[in-house]
């Protein structure tokens, strides 16, 4: 079983530089969400989806953007990368009525200069 | 809007020994999830304990359990019998189930060390 995916697991850009984070996950479920990690401050919600077609803003969505065409993937964009960017995203997915119980990627790891 | 803190950046104890997490929140709602989440060397983020608001008594995993205090909002983790697999950092997390869509709340963290 693959679980959620995550795409890559390191990037390096420079500042100005567009890139798309790919999550994809194989479990029908209806929920996905992007976070970041930064060092002290845990994780933080990005953007969330509750089913194909309808996503919605988290904690900290400024400079990203997503779009859920399919159930299996939501990926995450940095239009104009900042330096102020840089941190491990993860992916997360659940089923709605069970949105309890998280599955998440391996993160991935994005580096600004 | 809800509030995770964990006062313990870092902590390190022997193996074998109990070593005990803290965790307070904020919240004015009733009915919610917490939850403690280990994250090894690998970046993966790994479900330790669930407990659910309404249920009072507290959850255990094994070696591992928590210590929920409704009224006080703490929600501690006791890990039994450390053992060097255990090394990690830990993060307690707040969810409303209304709310739901994975909106989890996570405390700064605390990086727990075993040693030999």
């Amino acid at each position: 079983n693959a679980g959620v995916t995550q795409t890559p697991k390191f990037q390096v850009l420079k500042t100005g530089q567009s890139m798309t984070l790919q999550c994809a996950q194989d479990m029908n479920h209806e929920y996905m969400s992007w976070y970041r990690q930064d060092p002290g401050m845990g994780l933080r919600l990005i953007h969330y989806s509750v089913g194909a077609g309808i996503t919605d803003q988290g904690e900290v969505p400024n400079g990203y953007n997503v779009s859920r065409s399919t159930t299996e993937d939501f990926p995450l964009r940095l239009l104009s990368a900042a330096p102020s960017q840089t941190s491990v995203y993860f992916c997360a997915s659940s089923y709605r009525h069970r949105n309890e119980k998280l599955f998440f990627g391996s993160g991935t790891q994005l580096s600004v200069l | 809007a809800q509030t995770v803190t964990q006062s313990q950046p870092e902590m390190s104890v022997q193996e074998a020994e109990t070593v005990t997490l803290s965790c307070t929140y904020d919240t004015s709602e009733n009915n919610y999830y917490l939850f403690w989440y280990k994250q090894p060397p690998s970046r993966q983020m790994i479900l330790v304990i669930r407990q659910e608001a309404y249920k009072q008594q507290n959850a255990t995993e094994n070696r591992f359990s928590v210590n929920f205090q409704k009224a006080a909002k703490s929600f501690s983790l006791k890990i039994s019998d450390s053992q060097l697999g255990d090394t990690a950092m830990y993060f307690c997390a707040f969810m409303l189930p209304l709310q739901g869509a994975q909106k989890l709340v996570f405390g700064q963290g605390t990086r727990l060390t075993i040693n030999p």
